[in-house]
């Protein structure tokens, strides 16, 4: 089946720990997105990657970073720098015409 | 810049009844328009998308939307809800380019 699958489905953190969250698809899109959900917040767009080797950061990047090494795999790295990372976090790849599909989610919680 | 508003935070409605879900967006050219549904603790599923032709558009679970430009609006219907559509709701708008924004969610309530 395609899809887009995201590891682990539940992560704890202790303060002053970097954990990365796994996105992985097999859509063959060249465009991957991670997004940070917040209770009535939205969807806030954290990085995207539109090729292979290359990214950009959305709107909420501090304290986070990214890699994309192949085409399909773009992991997130949670870094000690981000204050306050407990949140629910959406991976999605993307079609031209901007349609994305999401992945299960992974949530993150700080200990 | 780009922005999309869902006014309402929350909607309640009874099971069989009507059901419609506002988006108002901000974009100077024609827009790509998305509804997507989330359950709790879940991705999001699209529901349906607006890219141009028919401003009338055929989502999955028997939704519909409706591009209206003068009004700058993209509401999502459904003519009658099952307690199964019980989710937040979500509208997004795309430039075609590299990404898109999201509107904060509605959530939807149904009443047995």
């Amino acid at each position: 089946d395609g899809g887009i699958t995201q590891s682990p489905k539940y992560l704890f953190r202790k303060e002053g720990q970097n954990v990365t969250l796994s996105c992985e698809q097999n859509l063959n899109h060249d465009a991957m997105y991670w997004y940070r959900q917040d209770p009535g917040q939205g969807l806030r767009l954290i990085y995207y990657s539109q090729i292979v080797n290359d990214f950009q950061k959305g709107d909420i990047a501090e304290g986070y970073s990214v890699s994309r090494e192949k085409k399909e795999s773009f992991p997130l790295t949670v870094t000690s720098a981000q204050k306050n990372p407990t949140a629910f976090y959406l991976c999605a790849s993307g079609t031209i015409h901007n349609e994305q599909f999401f992945g299960p989610g992974t949530r993150l919680t700080v200990l | 810049a780009q922005s999309v508003t869902q006014p309402d935070i929350h909607i309640t409605v009874s099971e069989g009844a009507s059901l419609e879900l506002r988006c108002n967006y901000s974009y100077g050219a024609t827009p790509y328009l998305f509804w997507y549904v989330q359950s709790p603790g879940q991705g999001l599923q699209l529901l349906l998308k607006y890219f141009s032709g028919d401003t009338l558009v055929q989502g999955i679970k028997g939704f519909e939307a409706e591009f209206k430009r003068s009004q700058s609006s993209f509401n999502l219907r459904k003519p009658s809800v099952h307690w199964s559509d019980a989710a937040e709701y979500f509208c997004a708008v795309g430039d075609g380019d590299d990404k898109i924004i999201f509107g904060k969610g509605t959530r939807l309530h149904i009443l047995p």
